[in-house]
């Protein structure tokens, strides 16, 4: 079983519509997580970061953690076309070993 | 304030050579992350180092691959005696604490 599950899409919405972003992971351990944006070629780039369970909102993003179902999120709400990119969820349990999800591809149509 | 650099970006090696990739923090921050990335794949992480320190190695193939973090100058990913099958995107990312971290552009190596 993999440490973090997350669907490859690809997922594409119109332009507005509000996206939601989600991984599973196994480990309970995990405390840190994060949510990063890649555009192809580039690298990852930093969007979100929350400790242990709740909502942290900033802008247009809001990241969920449920860590009573091993769960995350990434809500974007009034999406755009440079949304479009790949999305990835990470976690580590102490800062040492982070742990990505393959990453959910995303467009986003004017 | 200049991001992680990482160089070069693209670099080519014949079978049975030696890779260097280079990774200069941000200004500040004294972790270093080395992670090798396939295509279709996430992100693996390889090695963890502090200045002068490695941390956690435990994602890095015991054989051929090593790195460093000199107390000067920028972080170091080898690889000696490349195969077919090192082919791949090299990031590494910094951070100023242990759970925030900032990539790099990174560095495509190709075996021929």
């Amino acid at each position: 079983q993999k440490e973090v599950e997350q669907d490859p899409g690809p997922l594409s919405v119109p332009e507005g519509a509000i996206v939601s972003l989600n991984c599973t992971y196994s480990n309970s351990a995990f405390q840190y997580f994060m949510w990063y944006r890649q555009y192809s070629r580039k690298g990852p780039e930093l969007l979100m970061y929350t400790y242990s369970s709740g909502n942290k909102e900033d802008g247009r993003f809001t990241a969920q953690v449920d860590k009573s179902s091993k769960y995350i999120s990434l809500f974007i709400r009034d999406s755009q076309p440079s949304d479009s990119a790949t999305y990835l969820c990470a976690m580590t349990l102490n800062g040492n070993q982070f742990y990505f999800g393959t990453g959910t591809s995303l467009t986003v149509i004017p | 304030n200049a991001g992680v650099m990482q160089n070069p970006r693209h670099l080519v090696r014949r079978r049975g050579q030696e890779a260097r990739l280079r990774c200069s923090p941000m200004k500040g921050h004294s972790h270093v992350y080395w992670y090798r990335q396939l295509p279709e794949e996430g992100l693996k992480f390889m090695v963890y180092l502090q200045k002068e320190n490695i941390i956690d190695e435990s994602g890095m193939p015991k054989e051929r691959f090593s790195a460093e973090f000199p107390k000067e100058g920028p972080s170091i990913l080898r690889i000696q005696q490349v195969v077919r099958g090192d082919s791949a995107a090299y990031f590494c990312a910094s951070s100023p604490s242990e759970y925030e971290q900032y990539f790099g552009p990174g560095t495509r190596l190709t075996v021929t």
